[in-house]
């Protein structure tokens, strides 16, 4: 069975640093690319950043780039986000996503989702 | 960047009704479109993947049509389950990019 499970999210101040990392079971992490996607309480959803499958390349929404970091670790089947320099609007639950590429690209399994809250 | 463009951003249906959504991307996209619903405190869930084709395991009351810029999602027959809100995705290019979402409430 195909499992995707953030942690990480907490209450943390503006300015502040937070990892999420996305514990993956049941696929082999290194065969696909990898996604975050947020969603601000009571809003839609965002894509936030992508990483290819052996960590080579990266791709950031411009909201976020500069301050977060997307990254893998194929052989302990995790994908993190690392974010720095929290701001108000980063408050949202972040989800992390499997893109299935065969007849188009697609996100076919997500994680429950983590909240991270950042407020003073 | 593609945007997306949803409508309407909200209906009112009864069970056992046809609902129609709408998406359209501010360029072509060839087919490159999904649709994911989502219930409250839940993770989003694919429906439709290539504009048309239904993943595995969803109901064939849905449906999706459409290439190029214009797309839709048709339910045929509205159930109680189906009460969620729905968002289209363009996997074109990067940054991917969402619809804004259409809420589907019981009337």
């Amino acid at each position: 069975e195909v499992q995707l499970v953030e942690s990480g999210g907490a209450l943390v101040q503006p300015g502040g640093s937070l990892r999420l990392p996305c514990a993956v079971s049941g696929f082999t992490l290194s065969s696909y690319w990898m996604h975050w996607v947020r969603q601000a309480p009571g809003k839609g959803l965002v894509w936030v950043s992508r990483i290819n499958s052996d960590g080579s390349s990266t791709s950031y929404a411009d909201s976020v780039k500069g301050r977060f970091t997307i990254s893998r670790d194929n052989a302990k089947n995790t994908l993190y986000l690392q974010m720095n320099s929290l701001r108000v609007e980063d408050t949202a639950v972040y989800y992390c996503t499997r893109e299935y590429g065969s007849y188009g690209y697609y996100f076919d399994y997500w994680g429950q989702g983590t909240l991270v809250t950042v407020s003073s | 960047d593609i945007q997306m463009t949803q409508s309407p951003s909200s209906l009112s249906s009864s069970v056992g009704d046809r609902v129609i959504i709408t998406c359209r991307a501010s360029q072509s996209i060839s087919n490159y479109l999904n649709w994911y619903h989502q219930k409250p405190g839940k993770a989003p869930k694919l429906l439709i993947y290539a504009a048309s084709s239904l993943q595995s395991g969803v109901p064939s009351r849905f449906s999706g049509s459409g290439s190029g810029t214009d797309f839709t999602l048709t339910i045929s027959s509205l159930q109680p389950e189906d009460f969620a809100t729905y968002y289209c995705q363009q996997s074109y290019n990067t940054p991917r990019t969402f619809g804004q979402g259409t809420k589907v409430e019981i009337k």
